[in-house]
Order: C-alpha cells, then sequence, then structure tokens
C-alpha cells in the first residue's frame, strides 16, 4: 500500500508558541490531503482538507487562522498549530488517498502534540 | 454533512466469540465504508473496507455487511483471538472523486476486549 510519513511522532511546545507537522505520502503524489485531531478517547475529527495549490477547507468550528496549513507540492502538507495553548494538546493524524478505484486512505503516524 | 453513530462503545467477548460492531450513517452520498483498528498511540489501520455496490465482504476472520437502503453496515469479526483488542472505528466517505476523495466521516469508536 501507498506510505504517508508524518514528522514529528511527539512535541512538547510552551503555550504561545507555534508548532510546525509535516505529512509526506512517500510513493505517490497526492493533490489532497486530510487532517485529522483526535482527543484522548475519542473519535478522529476531521479538521481541513488540504488543497495542492490552493487554499485549504476547514471544517465548521476549526480556526484557519490558528490552523495553518500549506500544500505546497504533490507530496508535502504542513500543519502549523500557531499560539499553541494547553487545549491544543491532542494527536494530529493527516491522510492522502490514491485517486484509483480500490483504494482508502492512508494515514501518517501521527503527532502527539502537548503543550505545556 | 455525514453523520456516523456507531455501536456499541464497548465490547468484552471471550476468546473464540464472534464480534459485530454497528455503524448508520446519514448521507446517501456516501458510497465507501472503512472499518479501522487503533491500538493506543498509534495510525488506524485499515482492515476491511466495502463500496455501496456491494453488499457483504469477507477476509478470513472479518467481514462487513452493507445495507444500503437502510444505511447502516456492520463488522463481524469471528474467532476472536486476544491480540484483536483494540479500539475500532467505523467510517464513510463520498468518495466521488475531487477534493472530497479520501474525507472519511469516522464513529465514535468501540474499545473492543478479548479475554483469553
Amino acid at each position: 500500500g501507498a506510505v504517508v510519513s508524518q514528522h514529528p511522532s511527539w512535541v512538547i511546545c510552551k503555550s504561545g508558541t507555534s508548532v510546525k507537522i509535516e505529512c509526506r505520502s512517500l510513493d505517490f503524489q497526492a493533490t489532497t490531503m486530510f487532517w485529522y485531531r483526535q482527543f484522548p478517547k475519542q473519535s478522529l475529527m476531521l479538521m481541513a482538507t488540504s488543497n495542492e495549490g490552493s487554499k485549504a477547507t476547514y471544517e465548521q468550528g476549526v480556526e484557519k487562522d490558528k490552523f495553518l496549513i500549506n500544500h505546497a507540492s504533490l507530496t508535502l502538507s504542513t500543519l502549523t498549530v500557531t499560539s499553541a495553548h494547553p487545549e491544543d494538546s491532542s494527536f494530529y493524524i493527516c491522510s492522502a488517498s490514491l485517486i484509483t478505484q480500490g483504494s482508502g486512505a492512508f494515514f501518517g503516524q501521527g503527532t502527539r502534540l502537548t503543550v505545556v | 454533512g455525514e453523520n456516523v453513530e456507531q455501536h456499541p462503545s464497548t465490547l468484552s467477548v471471550q476468546e473464540g466469540d464472534s464480534a459485530v460492531i454497528k455503524c448508520t450513517y446519514s448521507d446517501s452520498a456516501s458510497n465507501y465504508f472503512p472499518w479501522y483498528k487503533q491500538e493506543l498511540g498509534k495510525r488506524p489501520q485499515l482492515i476491511i473496507d466495502i463500496r455501496s455496490n456491494v453488499g457483504e465482504k469477507k477476509d478470513q476472520r472479518i467481514a462487513v455487511t452493507l445495507n444500503k437502503t437502510a444505511k447502516h453496515f456492520s463488522l463481524h469479526i469471528t474467532e476472536t483471538q486476544p491480540e484483536d483488542s483494540a479500539v475500532y472505528f467505523c467510517a464513510a466517505s463520498p468518495n466521488a472523486g475531487g477534493t472530497s476523495y479520501g474525507k472519511l466521516t469516522f464513529g465514535q469508536g468501540t474499545i473492543l476486549t478479548v479475554h483469553p
């Protein structure tokens, strides 16, 4: 199957700082990637759709100025959590899909963000 | 938008028994229904999926059924083993192409515990 790599796998940052998370499709090109957030013991909630070469589409309730998404190439999308606060502490996961029949979504390893 | 309901939230079975998890969805445009297994701190792993033109799919001990008319689908695991213990998520996707391809709406998750 296709490989999606996410980096870093965990990060601890101080309140008020920004953190960048990278999501790469290693063996295929992804014009669209998705960013999810998962709080402890909860489900994955879609935050935004990252579109290569254009603005991201954010889900209702997700602050676009706080969660900056850049999809500058067909293999890389980045999520920057700006001015992070403890309530932003969560598991962030990206995914990408192959635009072919029979393929589903492939997930990155996830990033555990802890804001102290 | 799509809404996916998953039941039960927890399921405890004895090794060798069967386990069934059920999901309902709301958007008739959804036509792709994957099931994921997630272990603590790890990314979701696709275990089986089904498309709306198929009513049932089986892969060894795992099977999924889909009733498109009733908008519900189920995961069946037979001969459960302790290593099946994890959180299971159902999801729905329009998979209709364009930027919605690969966009998943997840159910709330089921914690499956298989006792030896």
